[in-house]
């Protein structure tokens, strides 16, 4: 089992709709959870980060975090042609080596 | 502007000639970290650096070596590349509490 699971299956929405996005994982030691968006020939960018159970929202994005369940999840609202991008959840057990997912592609239709 | 530069950002070279892939941060950082991104496999850590002349072994290190002689610079060396080392490679650097910032790739082709 891997450490950490993504879907990878594309994502395709409607302008204006909600996006959802999860990852489950098996270590109990991940304390630290990200969410990157990454642009087709680009680095990935941090979009959210958070150590802790719980929603943390930054506008239209929200992550949320269940510890018990070891599941996260990312919620992008009235969702843009902008937001078309492949989003990774990554975690980190606090000795700062991150183990990613293998990456959600999400396009959105204008 | 804070950033993570990678370069070259793209390269085509032969197997067995070595080559160095260079990064450098402006922002500080304690930590760096060089990760390859494959189809299907995602993203991989090849080696992580805590510190200066501090530098341990991430998932897929064969094949690879690194440096940490100075704060801002963690170049990634290939002593003999094999085509199986053909991939995009990113170099991140992090302050050990917000994440890690990414450059912007570099595309290794090796023939």
């Amino acid at each position: 089992q891997k450490e950490v699971e993504q879907d990878p299956g594309p994502l395709s929405v409607p302008e204006g709709a909600i996006v959802s996005l999860n990852c489950t994982y098996s270590n109990s030691a991940f304390q630290y959870f990200m969410w990157y968006r990454q642009y087709s020939r680009k680095g990935p960018e941090l979009l959210m980060y958070t150590y802790s159970s719980g929603n943390k929202e930054d506008g239209r994005f929200t992550a949320q975090v269940d510890k018990s369940s070891k599941y996260i999840s990312l919620f992008i609202r009235d969702s843009q042609p902008s937001d078309s991008a492949t989003y990774l959840c990554a975690m980190d057990n606090g000795n700062n080596r991150l183990a990613f997912g293998k990456g959600n592609q999400v396009v959105v239709i204008p | 502007e804070a950033q993570v530069t990678q370069n070259p950002r793209y390269l085509i070279t032969v197997t067995g000639k070595k080559l160095t892939v260079t990064c450098s941060q402006n922002m500080n950082h304690e930590y760096m970290s060089w990760y390859r991104q494959d189809p299907g496999l995602g993203l991989r850590q090849i080696y992580y650096s805590m510190n200066v002349e501090v530098t341990d072994k991430g998932d897929v290190p064969e094949g690879y070596k690194v440096s940490r002689k100075e704060k801002r610079n963690f170049p990634l060396i290939l002593e003999s590349p094999s085509p199986n080392q053909t991939s995009l490679y990113f170099c991140a650097s992090s302050d050990g509490w917000s994440g890690y910032t990414f450059g912007s790739g570099t595309r290794l082709t090796v023939v």
